[in-house]
């Protein structure tokens, strides 16, 4: 199976900060198949962002994904305190799906 | 509007056994791929099972394979995951999740509120 690595295990910022979330898998992932899910403590996760770089319907455009091959990055532009918060990334380019460990992104 | 609501999570001792419901409404339930994804308490997302939208494939983790069951009735819109022979690192919240597309080898654009288990004597 596919591992994803995901650093840093915790990023601690401010708000209006930019943040660079990393995620590598073990294996180079076909066609960008990568998505990104946030998640606050006490809620199912949402999904960010899918194809490595498509935003999901109504997520703020300050969120944005980027990558390919076995490097892929979330980078949110400018933090806003609701953004604080678990993200973590996935595969589907094979079976089984598989996440990272996850990088919490916490309030300095 | 996708909702989907877990049901079913419950306490229940090592080597026994709970099913998981899923009640899915907003879409075509009958057309997209279906999955369970779990979460042990204070760690990361674990996926657990998929069934294709028809049931005509189904996969699971290694973890729990040959224990845990995934099956959907597409005329109820429920999705379920039978759990046999549980064990205490089974012990987590489990979500149901929509996949992206009918196969089940997408990501996962819609999740339900999550069901908590807990495995313990």
């Amino acid at each position: 199976e596919i591992v994803l690595t995901q650093s840093p295990g915790t990023l601690s910022l401010s708000p209006g900060e930019r943040a660079t979330l990393s995620c590598r898998t073990s294996q180079s992932i076909s066609s960008s198949y990568l998505a990104w899910y946030q998640q606050k403590p006490g809620q199912a996760p949402r999904l960010l962002i899918y194809a490595a770089s498509s935003r999901a319907t109504g997520i703020p455009d300050r969120f944005s994904g980027s990558g390919s091959g076995t490097d892929f990055t979330l980078t949110i532009s400018r933090l806003d305190p609701e953004d604080f918060a678990f993200y973590y990334c996935q595969q589907y380019s094979s079976s089984p799906q598989t996440f990272g460990g996850g990088t919490k992104v916490e309030i300095k | 509007q996708v909702r989907l609501v877990a049901s079913g999570g419950a306490v229940a001792q090592p080597g026994g056994s709970l099913r998981l419901s899923c009640a899915a409404s907003g879409f075509s339930f009958n057309r997209y791929g279906m999955h369970w994804v779990r979460q042990a308490p204070g760690k990361g997302l674990e996926w657990v099972a998929v069934t294709s939208y028809d049931e005509t494939n189904k996969n699971y983790a290694d973890s729990v394979k040959g224990r845990f069951t995934i099956s959907r009735d597409n005329s109820k819109n429920t999705l379920y995951l039978q759990m046999n022979s549980l064990r205490a690192e089974d012990t987590a919240v489990y979500y149901c999740a929509k996949d992206y597309g009918y196969s089940g080898h997408y990501y996962f654009d819609a999740w339900g509120q999550g069901t908590p288990v807990t495995v313990s004597s």
